[in-house]
Parts: structure tokens; sequence; C-alpha cells
């Protein structure tokens, strides 16, 4: 099983709302990554956790928060977002940090009102 | 600094025709260079990697060539088909422990039939 899964599909929210994103992977990868990546654009690193542990933030601002329960699971915190933080968020799996092959799950369409 | 510079931006190929999609890196730290599809508001799928001690690597009807004294590597799809219109990535990692993968701009692959 070769699959990220990512929840929910779409969501849209306001400037004062708070919300979560969720990925799951069941690989026993211990290597999870999240990027952003806008419309016609290539994908952008924000961060990653290796064996549950936030190993890089790529100076991605405050009102995202990364979380890592476990090593199956991946969650980005969202809060106070701007309109420009409308965008496409892909969450991605290795076998350990550092191991090249990284498999992508479909992404999140967030769109900030 | 731009470090995996991917062309051309836009692709338009017959059906049946060879596709060619080619990128340069200037890190010579980059030890695996791998491509992505990615088909509108999905996430992008690993198509075939390389790593710079093989000069080709053939997978169906995709073959990635590598110069590496040349810093660069491309796509070539064989009997290009409708199904192939989608958004290409060529990207790099490995060196000095970086973790995410470093993409290219992309490239919009339409196969006309």
């Amino acid at each position: 099983d070769t699959e990220v899964t990512q929840t929910p599909k779409h969501l849209v929210m306001g400037m004062t709302n708070k919300k979560s994103l969720k990925c799951e992977q069941h690989m026993g990868h211990r290597a999870m990554y999240w990027y952003k990546q806008k419309a016609k654009k290539p994908p952008e690193l924000m961060f990653v956790y290796s064996y549950e542990k936030l190993s890089i933030n790529e100076s991605v601002p405050s009102r995202f928060s990364p979380e890592c329960p476990n090593s199956s699971l991946l969650n980005l915190h969202l809060h106070a977002l701007q309109p420009e933080d409308s965008a496409l968020y892909l969450c991605a799996s290795s076998q350990r940090r550092g191991y090249n092959e990284q498999f992508f799950g479909p992404g999140t369409r967030l769109t900030v009102l | 600094q731009q470090q995996v510079k991917q062309s051309p931006q836009s692709l338009i190929v017959q059906k049946g025709g060879i596709s060619i999609i080619n990128c340069a890196y200037e890190n010579t730290a980059f030890d695996y260079f791998p491509w992505y599809q990615q088909f509108p508001g999905k996430g992008p799928a690993l198509l075939i990697a390389i790593r710079p001690d093989v000069s080709e690597k053939k997978e169906g009807r995709f073959t990635i060539s590598f110069n590496k004294s040349a810093k660069q590597f491309s796509l070539h799809i064989m009997d290009s088909q409708p199904g192939d219109s989608a958004t290409y990535f060529c990207a790099a990692s490995g060196g000095g422990g970086a973790d995410g993968l470093t993409f290219g701009k992309g490239t919009h692959l339409i196969i006309q039939p």
C-alpha cells in the first residue's frame, strides 16, 4: 500500500476561523512532510517531521502549526489565515528523513475568504 | 536562486509522438532526480527516478536520460497518449542533509489526439 490520504479534500474558511488538515499513511514511513502548492507553481516545502519530531520549519508563519501525534498521522492546524494562504496543501511521506523517494497525498484545496 | 531549471514551460505533442522535457541543476550535491506527474486537482505522483551512477533508466514508455558532466537530465515519453496530458515536474534532492525535494517550475504537457 503506497497511499497517503488527506482530509478534507476541500476547505473554505474565514480569516478568523481555526481549522485542521489531516494526513495519514500506513506504509511504516517515519518521515512526513507538508508542502504548499499555489496554482501553476511547484510544491514548496513547509515542514519536515522525522520520527514524530519536527526537523525542519522552512520559515513558515506561526499561523500554520504542525503536529505529529504518531508515526502514521500528521496534522496541520490553521488559525488566522490570510487570503494569500489559499493553495493546495500536500502531505508526503518517505521511509525516513533523507530517504529520497517521497509519496504525495491528493492534497487539500484550501480557500481563505 | 532557482536550483533546478525546467524547460519548456508548456509543450504540445501529437498523439504517438515523443514528448521531451529537460531539466538542469546547479547543486552538485544532488544525488536523486525524480520526475512527478500531476493531474489537475491531484497530488504529484512519482513517475520515475534516477541516480547519477546511471546514464539512462527506462520504465515502460518513460525514459530518463542523465548527463552528469552537463548537470542535465531529461524525461522522454514515447508514443505519447492523450492520457499523458498533465503537468510534469522534475526535482532533485540529496546532499547536506537536505530533506525536501527541490522542484523545477513544471511543464504543462498537452497531447493532441
